[in-house]
């Protein structure tokens, strides 16, 4: 397995509070992803970073924020959790883009 | 707007014979198709992609067809397994981003 961890792996957090997710990564790869997968929706994407500091915004970015000080971390936050943020939250590398993305765990994310 | 949809959500077949699973795309433009078995309490795991300029390309034990005309994708499994028991996804992108599908059930029965 690419070498991807995810932290935590299961959160319950309170409406209106802020939480942070974590992807690490020991690959060196250039491309991290962050995903949201609900039922019936499949996979979508939240934020995107090609490089440190380099970020872009993915499909369903309302409501979320990432940073990227570093290659191997990139960061999630949702500023005010809201009840429709429940959901498992994956991140993804790729050294070459679109190309074999590698996933990681995911993050278990309920907002009660 | 863009999207990737699948025909069947289940697909169940018997161990040993071949399962095809099918895809359609929206994106004339996407260059890349990519599938993903995703097993349950785990993240996607890439199996085999194909780029737009190819129709078929062949992996182990795994096909992928591409027609372009009707774009349309489709994902063959040969002599299925128990393992192969997943959820299949298939996604189209170019450059940094994939837009996924709904993804397909497949169980194998014994």
């Amino acid at each position: 397995d690419a070498g991807i961890t995810q932290s935590p792996r299961h959160k319950v957090t309170e409406t209106g509070t802020p939480v942070t997710l974590r992807c690490h990564q020991t690959e060196n790869h250039r491309y991290m992803y962050w995903y949201r997968q609900d039922p019936g929706h499949g996979l979508r994407l939240i934020h995107y970073s090609y490089g440190v500091k380099d970020t872009d915004k993915g499909e369903v970015s309302d409501g979320y924020s990432v940073s990227r000080s570093k290659t191997e971390d990139f960061l999630l936050t949702l500023e005010s959790a809201t009840s429709s943020q429940t959901s498992v939250y994956f991140c993804a590398i790729s050294g070459t883009g679109v190309h074999e993305q590698y996933f990681g765990p995911g993050t278990r994310l309920t907002v009660t | 707007g863009e999207s990737v949809g699948l025909h069947l959500p289940t697909l169940s077949v018997q161990e040993g014979d071949n399962s095809i699973i099918n895809c359609a795309y929206s994106n004339s433009a996407s260059d890349y198709f990519i599938w993903y078995k995703q097993e349950s309490g785990k993240g996607p795991q890439f199996i085999i992609d194909i780029r737009s300029n190819m129709d078929k390309r062949q992996g182990q034990r795994v096909t992928v067809l591409l027609n372009k005309t009707v774009k349309h994708l489709s994902l063959q499994i040969a002599a299925t397994q128990p393992g192969d028991s997943a959820v299949y996804f298939c996604a189209e992108g170019n450059t940094d981003k994939l837009i996924f599908g709904t993804g397909t059930r497949l169980q194998v029965f014994p």
